[in-house]
C-alpha cells in the first residue's frame, strides 16, 4: 500500500537560516509527488510538485525539492526562510486509480520561525 | 486561474443533526472531486472520490450513507455530513481536477469547511 512518511513532527528554525523538511514515501510505482502548506485556518496551497524528469524541482517562495529513488524521499527544502512561511507542510503521493485524484497524505510537519 | 471555493467556511451543529457544504469550481472544469476531512491534530484522510458519470468511490471508514456526495456538473459538487457526532468534527476539504490542464493527481483545493459539533 502506498504510504507517506514525515518522521518530524515539529521543526523550529531560525528567521534567514536554511531549512529542510523530510518526506519519505512507499509507492511500488513511478510516484507523483507534491508538497502542500497550510496556514493557520486555511486550506491547502500547493508549493511544488514532482512527476518526472529533473529531481529537483523549484516550487513558489523560493521553496525546492529533490525527488531520490534510491532513497524513496522528497525532502523541502529552503534557504532562508522568513517568518511568514510558518505552517504545516504536507508531503504527498499520488496513488494509482484511473483519474489519478487519490492523494495520501503525510501526517505533516510544523514550521515554526523563530524571529 | 483556477480557483475553488467551499462554503460555509464554518458551521456549528447540534449532535445528531445534518451539515451541508459545497464546493465550486471556477476557471476549469471539475471532472473529478475528492472530498478530505482533516480531523484534530491529524492529517487528511480521503473521504471519497467521485467523477462526473462515474460512482462515486468512497474509502474504507467512510459510507455514502453517512456522507452522501452530489457531482451534477463540471463545476459543483456537495457533501451532506448526516447525523454528525463529535468524531465527525473537523475541516473538509475540496480538491477539483482539470481533466484537460492535469497530470494525474494535480487538485486545485478550497479553503475549506470547517465543522464544529456540539
Amino acid at each position: 500500500a502506498q504510504s507517506v512518511t514525515q518522521p518530524d513532527a515539529r521543526v523550529t528554525v531560525s528567521e534567514g537560516a536554511s531549512l529542510q523538511l523530510r518526506c519519505k514515501y512507499s509507492y511500488s510505482a513511478t510516484p507523483y509527488l507534491f508538497w502542500y502548506v497550510q496556514y493557520p485556518r486555511q486550506g491547502l496551497q500547493m508549493l511544488l510538485k514532482y512527476y518526472s524528469g529533473d529531481p529537483v524541482v523549484q516550487g513558489v517562495n523560493g521553496f525546492e525539492a529533490e525527488f531520490s529513488k534510491s532513497d524513496s524521499s522528497f525532502h523541502l527544502r529552503k534557504a532562508s526562510v522568513h517568518w511568514s512561511d510558518s505552517a504545516v507542510y504536507f508531503c504527498a503521493v499520488s496513488a494509482g486509480g484511473g483519474s489519478g485524484n487519490k492523494l495520501i497524505f503525510g501526517t505533516g510537519t510544523l514550521l515554526s520561525v523563530k524571529p | 486561474g483556477a480557483l475553488v471555493y467551499q462554503y460555509p467556511r464554518r458551521t456549528i451543529c447540534k449532535s445528531g443533526t445534518s451539515m451541508r457544504m459545497e464546493c465550486q469550481a471556477v476557471g476549469f472544469q471539475a471532472t473529478s472531486v475528492a472530498w478530505y476531512r482533516q480531523s484534530p491534530q491529524k492529517t487528511f484522510e480521503l473521504i471519497a472520490l467521485s467523477t462526473v458519470n462515474s460512482a462515486i468511490k468512497y474509502e474504507q471508514n467512510f459510507t455514502q450513507e453517512k456522507f452522501p456526495i452530489s457531482h451534477p456538473n463540471l463545476s459543483f459538487s456537495s457533501m451532506t455530513v448526516l447525523n454528525a457526532y463529535l468524531e465527525d468534527r473537523g475541516l473538509y476539504l475540496c480538491g477539483a481536477r482539470d481533466w484537460l490542464g492535469g497530470r494525474p493527481g494535480q487538485l486545485y483545493f478550497g479553503e475549506g469547511s470547517k465543522l464544529t459539533v456540539l
